[in-house]
């Protein structure tokens, strides 16, 4: 069975720096790998995902995210922080032959100061 | 664009009772999904659909029934309510096996 890990619980950057959301997985084959976004009291947003081609894969809100098979991670970045990136962010793996096993990391807390 | 609604917002119930969280998408999506989010554990998959009456068990169905006679309304029924299902429940929909999910706001399920 696959599974996805998120090694930081929290994450702190100052405003105006860039932003750096670890992400590991493990999964047989060739995997689909997507970032959500949750904001309190609501549910998750699609920031984006990598299906395959270019391992640079740009998202929502200026975010992108670099999928590197032999490091089986895929890290969101952002360049430059704003103060309204706060939020709990989570990523997700899942296999290409199994739309029924989704398995999303525990998450991480990202707080922005000004 | 309603999207995707989730009733009730907050529940609380007792152990032993059932009920049932409703989920309606207004996009016709084929895909449906029930998820709970407990800290600590991120979200799991109770259980999915993949077209009206087709559904299938997640990671962690146990205690759960679904059903879906219509493509937007995907409800979750806890025939008898434990205390371990106390959680925060989330639906999604997505339109294809590998388009983004989806979600709704969420239920905040409490059982004493």
């Amino acid at each position: 069975a696959q599974s996805v890990a998120q090694p930081e619980d929290q994450v702190n950057v100052a405003e105006g720096n860039p932003l750096t959301v670890k992400c590991t997985y493990s999964v047989s084959g060739n995997p689909y790998l997507f970032w959500y976004v949750q904001y309190p009291n609501r549910g998750l947003q699609f920031l984006l995902k990598y299906i395959t081609g270019d391992n640079l894969v740009k998202g929502s809100y200026g975010f992108e995210a670099e999928f590197n098979k032999s490091q089986t991670s895929f890290h969101l970045k952002k360049p430059s922080a704003l103060v309204s990136d706060s939020a709990l962010y989570f990523c997700a793996v899942r296999p290409p032959y199994n739309n029924n096993d989704m398995r999303f990391g525990a998450g991480t807390r990202l707080t922005v100061k000004p | 664009d309603a999207g995707i609604t989730q009733s009730p917002r907050y529940k609380i119930t007792e152990t032993g009772r059932q009920v049932t969280l409703m989920c309606h998408q207004t996009w016709s999506h084929s895909y449906m999904f029930w998820y709970r989010q407990d800290l600590g554990h991120g979200l799991r998959l109770i259980y999915y659909s993949a077209a009206a009456d087709i559904t299938d068990k997640g990671e962690v169905p146990d205690g759960y029934v679904v059903s879906r006679s219509k493509t937007e309304n995907f409800p979750l029924t806890l025939e008898s309510a434990t205390r371990s299902q106390t959680s925060v429940y989330f639906c999604a929909s997505s339109r294809g096996e590998i388009q983004p999910q989806h979600f709704g706001d969420g239920t905040r399920l409490s059982i004493l």
